[in-house]
């Protein structure tokens, strides 16, 4: 099945500081997703974005398909952006499977 | 609007003991249903999932089962739970057809002791 790599596994960001967070896949995709979990283990749907770009007020995303990466982009971070950020890809082979990277754990910091 | 909730949201259980973890999904029909484990505060494992009623394909052998009773009802069960089975399971939904988002219920912490 399909592989999916995040990185940096942990980010320490001050308050006010962008980040870039990284999504790698082994294949290609008809549906790439980020997540944010919150500390209560919620999963808050942020993106579904198996191509291009969409922002969201301070956050926005780029899926490049075919070199098979998407980038999450958060700018001027606040503390509750602090959580473990998943992205999920399913590949086009036709299967239902939706398979998720290990996550990125952000802390912000005042 | 298409909501999906599951229950409990917490229970502790002792080892060997049986387990019963249900899901519902209201306002859609013929969904894809995903039961996945989150152990460690870290990295979500798909276990189950299904497109249709009857239909259950596992990811991971272990003691854990599925069903798939009704349309929009998802059981996670065990006979006899072991240590190794604590951790934080999720439900989730999506549209039968690829190419749509994917969505979490609110979770159940399982802790055995």
């Amino acid at each position: 099945g399909i592989q999916v790599e995040q990185s940096p596994p942990d980010l320490i960001l001050q308050e006010g500081a962008n980040s870039t967070l990284r999504c790698n896949f082994s294949d290609s995709v008809n549906n790439l997703q980020w997540f944010h979990q919150n500390p209560w283990g919620q999963l808050i749907n942020l993106f579904y974005i198996p191509s291009g770009t969409k922002q969201n007020g301070r956050l926005s995303a780029t899926t490049v398909a075919t070199e098979r990466y998407s980038l999450l982009y958060i700018s001027s971070s606040q503390t509750t952006d602090s959580g473990v950020y998943f992205c999920a890809a399913q590949n086009s082979g036709g299967y239902q499977k939706v398979t998720f990277g290990t996550g990125t754990k952000l802390q912000v910091i005042p | 609007s298409q909501t999906i909730h599951q229950w409990p949201a917490t229970l502790v259980q002792p080892v060997g003991s049986p387990l019963s973890l249900e899901c519902t999904v209201e306002g859609t029909s013929n969904p894809n249903l995903y039961w996945y484990r989150q152990a460690a505060g870290r990295g979500l494992q798909l276990l189950f999932y299904s497109v249709g009623i009857g239909q259950i394909s596992s990811e991971v052998p272990q003691n854990l089962s599925a069903s798939r009773p009704q349309d929009r009802q998802f059981i996670l069960s065990s006979k006899k739970l072991l240590l190794s089975d604590s951790g934080f399971y999720l439900c989730a939904w999506r549209r039968l057809h690829s190419g749509n988002t994917i969505y979490f219920g609110e979770g159940s912490w399982l802790t055995v002791v």
